[in-house]
């Protein structure tokens, strides 16, 4: 079965830092990838995805993924944190013949002045 | 544009008491998702709808019944509240899945709060 791993429930950085979060994967087959995004008392919107058309998919507010096929992974990245950065953030996995989305367990990002 | 809502927003029942959550959406969408999260263990799938009429098992079912009678709304029952059912619930949309060949952006609700004493 698919799953995905983010490494790390919390997360701090200063502002203006580079921000990284881990996330692999577990599929048989290259999946459909996703990152979400969720500030305080809302719900999840998306990142980006990743879809195979390009293994560096860049996303909304700077951030960026780098699909890694032998590493099985799909980390988040942004060169400089800011202030408003600070929320929750999960990865998603969706294999190609599925039709659901499973969720990892999340990693909360702290940005300290 | 209302997006994807979700009513009501907080409930407080006590065990064994029944509710439902009713989810809506606008756009039109053929698929419908709900989760619940709870601390440390992220979003978990609960049940879920490819289209009106249909429904199917997610990773945690039990203790929880949904139906789709109408394509834009999604209703999650709870027929005998426990307290391990407390948390957040979420309900998401999207035009297509995996299955469908194209990987499709979920659309969520604002969430509901659920507490069981």
């Amino acid at each position: 079965a698919q799953s995905v791993t983010q490494l790390g429930s919390h997360v701090s950085v200063s502002e203006g830092a580079l921000v990284l979060l881990r996330c692999n994967y577990s599929s048989s087959v290259p999946p459909y990838l996703f990152w979400y995004v969720q500030y305080p008392n809302q719900g999840l919107q998306l990142l980006l995805k990743y879809t195979s058309a390009a293994t560096l998919v860049k996303g909304i507010n700077g951030f960026e993924a780098e699909f890694k096929k032998s590493e099985t992974s799909f980390h988040l990245t942004k060169p400089s944190a800011h202030m408003s950065d600070a929320a929750e953030y999960f990865c998603a996995v969706s294999e190609r013949n599925t039709d659901k989305l499973i969720f990892g367990t999340g990693t909360r990002l702290q940005v300290f002045p | 544009n209302a997006g994807v809502t979700q009513t009501p927003k907080f409930r407080v029942l006590k065990t064994g008491q029944s509710m439902t959550l009713l989810c809506a959406q606008d756009m039109n969408h053929e698929y419908m998702y709900w989760y619940r999260q709870d601390p440390g263990m992220g979003l978990r799938l609960i049940h879920y709808s490819v289209g009106e009429g249909t429904t199917a098992k997610g990773e945690v079912p039990d203790g929880y019944n949904v139906s789709r009678l109408k394509k834009q709304n999604f209703l999650l029952g709870l027929e005998s509240a426990a307290p391990s059912q407390t948390s957040v619930y979420f309900c998401a949309s999207s035009t297509t899945t995996g299955l469908a060949g194209t990987a499709g952006e979920l659309f969520f609700g604002e969430g509901s709060r659920l507490t069981v004493l």
